[in-house]
């Protein structure tokens, strides 16, 4: 089954806005969840993480919000810019597992002048 | 950040030939992992390595796979004989602890003909 859905492929926005990329969970044991960026043909490079002992973590223009009994996270980007045009990818893992992640199918975004 | 790289970028063998795929993981850290992307799907786990051992494989993780890493060399996968829906792009990453905070190489794609 699929164990960490995104919802959305596709995603554009305009340069400046806010923009929100979701992330839904099936397992209960999962309490560490990321959210890489990969551009074609480049590494997936970790963007920001949260362990499940908070609901929300802040870097910069970038925000992880975890809500646990929803089986949800998100990222929040602000002040969006054509650089972050990218593939976006969210993963969870559990450290009862030895880390192994599961990721999502990635949300390809766009961010447009 | 750090950087795990990944040899080579592209290869293409037969059917039943064996191959290799190259990881050089960053330099200090201890777990290291597989993870396979077939067009079109998600990243999936398939091996992680600690101490010299497997922790823990997928199904995907089939007999004619293997790990190693001889004397802190290379972290590699071989796939021996190759079927051709070990077609895939191959994804190395490390850790520095058991924890999750995984980083990626730009991955290894294989194409069985």
């Amino acid at each position: 089954g699929q164990q960490v859905k995104q919802s959305s492929p596709s995603l554009t926005v305009q340069e400046g806005g806010i923009l929100i990329l979701n992330c839904d969970y099936e397992n209960d044991m999962f309490d560490y969840f990321a959210w890489y960026k990969k551009y074609p043909d480049n590494s997936p490079t970790l963007l920001i993480s949260v362990r499940s002992n908070v609901d929300k973590r802040e870097d910069g223009r970038f925000t992880v919000f975890l809500n646990k009994s929803g089986k949800h996270f998100s990222l929040h980007i602000t002040a969006s810019q054509p650089e972050d045009t990218a593939v976006y990818l969210c993963a969870a893992g559990a450290s009862s597992s030895f880390s192994k992640l599961v990721f999502g199918q990635g949300t390809s975004l766009s961010v447009v002048p | 950040g750090p950087k795990v790289l990944q040899i080579p970028s592209h290869q293409i063998i037969d059917m039943g030939q064996m191959v290799t795929l190259n990881c050089d993981p960053v330099s200090n850290h201890l777990y290291f992992y597989w993870y396979k992307q077939i067009l079109g799907q998600q990243m999936e786990f398939l091996v992680n390595f600690y101490n010299g051992k497997v922790m823990e494989k997928s199904k995907l993780f089939k007999d004619q796979f293997s790990v190693e890493r001889p004397d802190g060399s290379y972290f590699t996968l071989k796939i021996q004989p190759t079927a051709l829906e070990d077609s895939a792009v191959y994804f190395c990453a490390s850790s520095f602890l058991g924890g999750v905070e995984q980083y990626f190489g730009p991955g290894t794609r294989l194409t069985v003909l």
